[in-house]
């Protein structure tokens, strides 16, 4: 069984549209995490929700809107999309609080045309 | 909170020598220091981790050091193997990775 499990593993779409990335844990962790990885491979956190509350909101865009239905489950939701968007997302999990080991999502590669 | 620097950016080591990391933060209340590994194309995951009430964790032939002073630490990683070559990223700060190193072991 894959412990934290992301939707689709790989999306092309055209700049403007809106889109979203499912990501869903098996592992009973309360954190969860999106970060975005660019070409340069820099790992930068963009949200943190601990059971179902946002935690983390760093510096960005209003189009990127995380829902978290349940601790199991955080979705990421870009609209109008932009081409500095392209970049691989990964979500991943943690027991409470930023001080536990984190498990990775295999990340979604968004490439934007 | 972002300040997590990670140096050097790229490192080639033969095959059995030694590699080491090193990053620097700066939030003082940070407790917590994991390292990570990424292989080409596949997901971040722990190596190992360390907390501020040690100075030195080792697993085998991976060790962490921490100078909580300096507000620093350090993956060593020694006799190496071609199998290692990947990207790694400290965390610090809580949440912030540092800008990766690319290691590679030349067999």
């Amino acid at each position: 069984d894959t412990a934290v499990s992301q939707t689709p593993k790989y999306l092309v779409t055209q700049m403007g549209n809106d889109k979203s990335i499912k990501c869903e844990q098996n592992l009973g962790h309360d954190t969860m995490y999106w970060y975005k990885q660019d070409s340069k491979k820099f790992l930068k956190i963009m949200f943190s929700y601990n059971n179902k509350e946002l935690i983390i909101n760093e510096t960005v865009p209003n189009r990127f809107s995380p829902k978290s239905p349940d601790k199991a489950h955080l979705n990421l939701h870009i609209n109008s999309l932009e081409l500095g968007d392209s970049a691989v997302y990964f979500c991943a999990s943690s027991q409470v609080g930023g001080n536990q080991p984190q498990h990775f999502g295999d990340g979604t590669r968004l490439s934007i045309l | 909170g972002e300040n997590v620097e990670q140096h050097p950016s790229t490192l080639s080591v033969q095959e059995g020598d030694s590699a080491v990391i090193k990053c620097t933060y700066s939030d003082s209340a940070s407790n917590y220091f994991p390292w990570y590994k990424q292989e080409l194309g596949k997901r971040p995951q722990l190596i190992i981790d360390i907390r501020s009430n040690v100075g030195e964790k080792k697993d085998q032939r991976i060790a962490v050091t921490l100078n909580k002073t300096a507000k620093h630490f350090s993956l060593h990683i020694t006799e190496t193997q071609p199998e290692d070559s990947a990207v790694y990223f400290c965390v610090g700060n809580q949440f912030y990775f540092g800008t990766g190193t690319s290691l590679t072991v030349i067999p």
